[in-house]
């Protein structure tokens, strides 16, 4: 199966810094990638799609200067958090579309983002 | 507005059947999907239904009523590592492929 990986798996941050997370489709190509946050005991929440070389098309309450993300490539899409503050601490996941898959989203580990 | 409804907590007990219901109401359509997340896991991909009825794999099956909204999950055999949480979601109608997804059911599975 179509396999997606996150790095980093999880971060400290202090306050005030700007962390990035790459998800990578390793063995496909992906058209399409989601990025979301979930928070303990809750369900996925969508924050942005990302389309190879265009921006990303961030969801109603979606802060897009805050949450950079940047699908350089059809294997890569970067999620920046910047100038992190302690309520964004969370679980943020990543999923990938492949052209040949279209009805399955692809989820990556996951990365746990904790900010002093 | 979007709302995807399941409920919040179910308990079952080792080789016992469990139905996990999911209502839905979305400003478009375009397939139901089941997953599956273990704590601090990714979900994986369980089921898809986009027409009317029963889909089956395996110990796991999907119903989809598109006219009331409605999905089940039905878990057969339960096993002790079912316990889990199960997550509906709702594709938007289009070409962005979003989907949205339920508040989610945690499953606790008993000896």
């Amino acid at each position: 199966g179509a396999v997606v990986s996150q790095h980093p798996s999880r971060v400290i941050c202090k306050s005030g810094t700007s962390v990035k997370i790459e998800c990578r489709s390793l063995d496909f190509q992906a058209t399409t990638m989601f990025w979301y946050r979930q928070f303990p005991k809750k369900s996925l929440m969508l924050m942005a799609t990302s389309n190879e070389g265009s921006k990303a098309t961030y969801e109603q309450g979606v802060e897009k200067d805050k949450f950079l993300i940047n699908h350089a490539s059809l294997t890569l899409s970067t999620l920046t958090v910047t100038s992190a503050h302690p309520e964004d601490s969370s679980f943020y996941i990543c999923s990938a579309i492949s052209g040949r898959t279209p009805n399955e989203q692809f989820f990556g580990p996951g990365t746990r983002l904790t900010v002093l | 507005g979007q709302n995807i409804d399941q409920p919040t907590e179910m308990t079952a007990t080792e080789g016992a059947i469990v139905q996990i219901n999911c209502t839905y109401q979305t400003s478009g359509f375009n397939g139901l999907f089941w997953y599956q997340q273990h704590a601090g896991e990714a979900p994986t991909f369980l089921s898809y239904n986009v027409l009317d009825g029963l889909e089956e794999k395996g110990r796991f099956s999907s119903f989809l009523s598109r006219s009331k909204g409605y999905s089940y999950l039905l878990l057969k055999e339960l096993q002790m590592k079912d316990s889990a949480s199960y997550l509906c979601a709702v594709r938007d109608r289009g070409n962005t492929d979003k989907l949205i997804f339920g508040t989610g059911t945690r499953l606790q599975v008993f000896p």
